[in-house]
């Protein structure tokens, strides 16, 4: 089935560092790729969305690329602030099935000092 | 424009109790989720119905959840009965077809 890996636990960061969450996937079909953020009492919203492979998405300053040849959708942004605070979820979208199913990585967990 | 509503956000419930959690989504939504949400295991989609259709119900979860629309525009969970490892979040969310899908802010369940 469709599975995603994303790299575990927090990532402790100092403002204007560099971010990077490694994600990739796996399916038998062509997805579309999505990053969600969760701040502490919502649910996730999504923050990018990249339907087509060798493409990549840009939002709020953090961006991912849609590789299909290394199966991959890593998350970066160039210089994090206290506000980027968040769990970031790498998640696949089945878009050959009926529906709009998601499936969500484990979360990563960013905390940035200010 | 009204985002997904959930209630109640807490819920305290003994074990064996019978719990029912409840979903609005936004409205004009055509495809509704329920997701369970715990640190170990992350996100686990428990159910998914489209135009009000159950399209999936989480495999795992049929036992003692069941999921219903009773309208376009309300959902209910139910969980009967309660054991302590139903300890999680339960989000609920929706989208139009193929679009953003929006999540409500959870209902948290302690079984006790």
């Amino acid at each position: 089935g469709d599975s995603v890996t994303q790299m575990q636990g927090q990532v402790t960061l100092s403002e204007d560092d560099f971010l990077f969450i490694n994600c990739t996937y796996s399916t038998t079909w062509y997805p579309t790729l999505f990053w969600y953020v969760q701040y502490p009492g919502e649910g996730p919203q999504l923050l990018l969305k990249v339907t087509t492979a060798n493409n990549k998405g840009i939002s709020r300053g953090f961006e991912a690329t849609y590789d299909k040849r290394t199966t991959s959708f890593h998350l970066q942004k160039a210089s994090v602030q206290e506000s980027d605070s968040a769990v970031y979820y790498c998640v696949l979208g089945d878009t050959n099935s009926a529906g709009n199913k998601l499936t969500f990585g484990i979360g990563t967990r960013v905390l940035v000092r200010p | 424009d009204a985002g997904v509503t959930q209630t109640p956000r807490h819920e305290v419930a003994e074990k064996g109790q019978t719990i029912i959690l409840k979903c609005e989504p936004v409205s004009g939504h055509n495809d509704l989720f329920w997701y369970r949400q715990t640190k170990i295991q992350g996100l686990e989609l428990l159910s998914y119905f489209r135009s009000k259709s159950l399209m999936e119900d989480g495999g795992a979860f049929k036992d003692r959840f069941k999921a219903e629309m009773l309208n376009s525009s309300f959902s209910t969970l139910k969980i009967q009965p309660t054991e302590p490892k139903d300890s999680a979040v339960y989000l609920c969310a929706s989208s139009r077809h193929n679009t953003e899908v929006f999540f409500g802010k959870g209902t948290r369940l302690t079984v006790v």
